[in-house]
């Protein structure tokens, strides 16, 4: 069964710093991944996806996020975070043969300090 | 494109009534699926629908729980008896490439 893992519960940056956000899946074919984000009270919205191609994936508010198979990860990045980027951030692997239903990590809370 | 759309957003309850909510998909979309979302974790898969056919539901989505999608449009999710352990944020999306998420409804069991 497929399985995402996002270890940091809790991550703290400052205003202007950079930020990569961690994320390892388990799945036994192609994955096909996502990150969102959700803001207290929220739903979620989409921030990029891969499914094939450039493993460098470009996604709305300046994120982007690099496919790496032979770690399996698919880590978030953003050269300098603002303080609206405060927000609950979860990494997602779709399930191609069974509905293409989302298994999602716990989630990274992300804290921005001025 | 109005987006997905959830009703009510919040709801309180007492423990044994039955709770009903409604999911309104991106129109175009075949497929929609519903979440729960408890307080610091990920959503977790409870169901989704082919149009208007159940096609897939989770353990989690115990006797008490029933979804339905009429005509393949809207679809609804209810509870019965609820329980505390019902609290939560439930979440619809609708999508077939990439799921789009509603804002959710919250229900608390008291």
């Amino acid at each position: 069964a497929q399985s995402v893992t996002q270890p940091d519960i809790h991550i703290t940056v400052s205003e202007g710093a950079s930020l990569e956000l961690r994320c390892n899946y388990s799945y036994g074919a192609t994955p096909y991944l996502f990150w969102y984000v959700q803001s207290p009270g929220q739903g979620l919205q989409l921030l990029l996806k891969y499914f094939s191609g450039d493993t460098l994936v470009q996604g709305i508010k300046g994120f982007e996020a690099e496919f790496k198979r032979s770690q399996s990860s698919f880590n978030l990045r953003k050269p300098s975070v603002h303080w609206s980027d405060a927000a609950e951030y979860f990494c997602a692997v779709r399930n191609n043969n069974a509905g293409n239903m989302l298994t999602f990590g716990g989630g990274t809370r992300l804290m921005v300090k001025p | 494109d109005t987006g997905v759309s959830q009703d009510p957003r919040h709801k309180i309850t007492k423990r044994g009534q039955n709770v009903t909510f409604r999911c309104d998909p991106i129109s175009e979309h075949n497929r929609l699926y519903w979440y729960r979302q408890t307080l610091g974790q990920g959503p977790e898969f409870l169901t989704y629908f082919q149009n208007e056919a159940q096609l897939e539901k989770s353990r989690l989505l115990s006797d008490r729980f029933s979804a339905e999608r009429p005509k393949g449009s809207f679809s609804t999710l209810e509870i019965q008896r609820t329980e505390q352990g019902d609290s939560a944020m439930y979440l619809c999306a609708s999508g077939d490439l990439t799921l789009h998420f509603g804002n959710g409804t919250r229900l608390t069991v008291t």
